[in-house]
């Protein structure tokens, strides 16, 4: 069965200083990897996905995330946080057969002035 | 930019009442899905939709449930007798393609629903 990891489920950052979220995965075949990011009272909205084409992904935002699968890991990366980044994001991993998203617990990120 | 809309962001229902939660997808999109997230859980899916007929559901999905795309435009989902336990965030997502594809999923903001 497929299922994601978030290992931090919180994360804090002073603003201008990089970001990062991390998320392992697992799966018995190629996975195709997502993550998500929900601002308080809005929807979720996807910032970048994987697919088994380049493994370093650029999101919007500045994000980006790089799947390693000797590591089975997709960590979310930015190299500055913005105060408007403060949010909960989720690592989100697809299965294959049914496209169905599997969630991982989020990591609430805050970005401190 | 086209997104996904849920009506109503809250709802506030008694036990053993049905209520019914709205969405409306991108037009374009032909797979239509609900999640819902008990508060301080995971995003759990509950069922996928396409051509008209259930692809998938979990097994939280039970006789309770049903979903319904009514006039081409509308996707709602019916709880028919609500408990306790139903009190969630349910987000309605929707999709270009989906079985064997993994397009990505546009999410609603979500109703809130509270069942007393």
């Amino acid at each position: 069965a497929q299922s994601v990891t978030q290992l931090d489920s919180h994360v804090s950052v002073s603003e201008g200083t990089p970001v990062l979220l991390r998320c392992n995965y697992s799966s018995s075949y190629s996975p195709s990897l997502f993550w998500y990011v929900q601002h308080p009272n809005k929807g979720l909205q996807l910032l970048l996905k994987y697919t088994s084409a380049a493994t370093l992904v650029k999101g919007i935002n500045g994000f980006e995330a790089e799947f390693k699968k000797s590591e089975t890991s997709f960590h979310l990366t930015k190299p500055s946080a913005h105060m408007s980044d403060a949010a909960e994001y989720f690592c989100v991993v697809s299965d294959e057969a049914t496209n169905k998203l599997i969630f991982g617990t989020g990591t609430l990120l805050a970005v401190q002035p | 930019e086209p997104e996904v809309t849920q009506t109503p962001s809250h709802q506030v229902t008694q036990m053993g009442q049905e209520v019914i939660l709205r969405c409306v997808p991108i037009s374009n999109h032909l797979y239509f899905y609900w999640y819902r997230q008990i508060l301080g859980q995971k995003v759990e899916f509950l069922v996928s939709f396409y051509n008209n007929e259930i692809s998938e559901k979990s097994e939280i999905f039970d006789d309770q449930f049903s979903v319904e795309r009514p006039d081409g435009s509308n996707f709602t989902l019916k709880i028919r007798s609500t408990k306790l336990e139903d009190s969630a965030m349910y987000f309605c997502a929707s999709s270009v393609l989906g079985h064997l594809t993994p397009y990505e999923q546009y999410f609603g903001p979500g109703t809130r629903l509270t069942v007393t």
